[in-house]
């Protein structure tokens, strides 16, 4: 079955870059998407077809996909980033896959 | 702008069957644009796809629980359904429904969550 591998815990200090990754097998063959989740919300896309961002979504927030690692890139990363982010992709076999998740906390 | 609130029960006993419901607003089931599913999450764990329907028919469903579950889409009320057969705790969690995009798979719409604990 496929799976994507996220890091568990990512740290980043308000206005630094912070960089999420989510590895998977020849995951850049296929389109990736991130979910941002507060405690006690739904998830929001944040991230679609790799690199596109949603209306509403902050343009801080960037995405990118290739060879077997994708990206969600937070630029000048506040206070209000902190979440939960998991990404998800698509495969013939298992159809939808999410990575376990990668708590983001802004120190 | 598409809305989703789900509905059904929480709890459930052990060994019996999870029903939940969707009832879908600001936009008509019937659309070829979108797939219609569930996600689920454990307390304090990460989200795990459950399965999806397209009005037509066609319907994916997670491979570790396909012999349990069954997805079906109720044109009329505008409403999509979820059923999980003998439930165990480790079924315990929040019910996501959600609208999938047809082209990309990306999750462009949630519902709020229910959660739904497996219990005697």
């Amino acid at each position: 079955s496929y799976e994507l591998t996220q890091p568990p815990s990512v740290s980043v200090s308000p206005g630094q870059t912070a960089s999420i990754t989510c590895s998977g097998d020849k995951l850049g063959d296929k389109y990736a998407c991130w979910y941002q989740q507060k405690p006690g919300q739904s998830p929001v896309l944040v991230i679609y077809q790799d690199n596109k961002r949603p209306s509403g979504i902050p343009e801080r927030f960037s995405g990118s996909n290739s060879g077997n690692t994708a990206t969600l890139t937070i630029s000048g990363t506040q206070a209000m980033d902190e979440a939960d982010f998991y990404c998800q992709a698509w495969d013939s076999s298992t159809y939808v896959v999410f990575g376990g998740g990668t708590k983001l906390t802004v120190l | 702008q598409l809305q989703l609130q789900e509905s059904g029960p929480g709890l459930v006993k052990p060994s019996e069957t999870l029903s939940l419901t969707c009832t879908v607003s600001g936009g008509s089931i019937s659309s070829s644009t979108y797939y219609w599913g569930w996600i689920r999450q454990p307390p304090g764990k990460g989200l795990e796809w459950i399965g999806s329907i397209y009005y037509r028919g066609r319907i994916y469903y997670n491979p570790s629980l396909k012999s349990r579950v069954t997805i079906s889409v109720d044109t009329s009320n505008n409403q999509f359904s979820l059923k999980l057969n003998s439930v165990t705790a480790a079924d315990t969690a929040v019910y996501y429904c959600a609208v999938t995009n047809q082209g990309d798979m990306a999750t462009t719409f949630w519902g709020q969550g229910t959660l739904v604990t497996v219990s005697s």
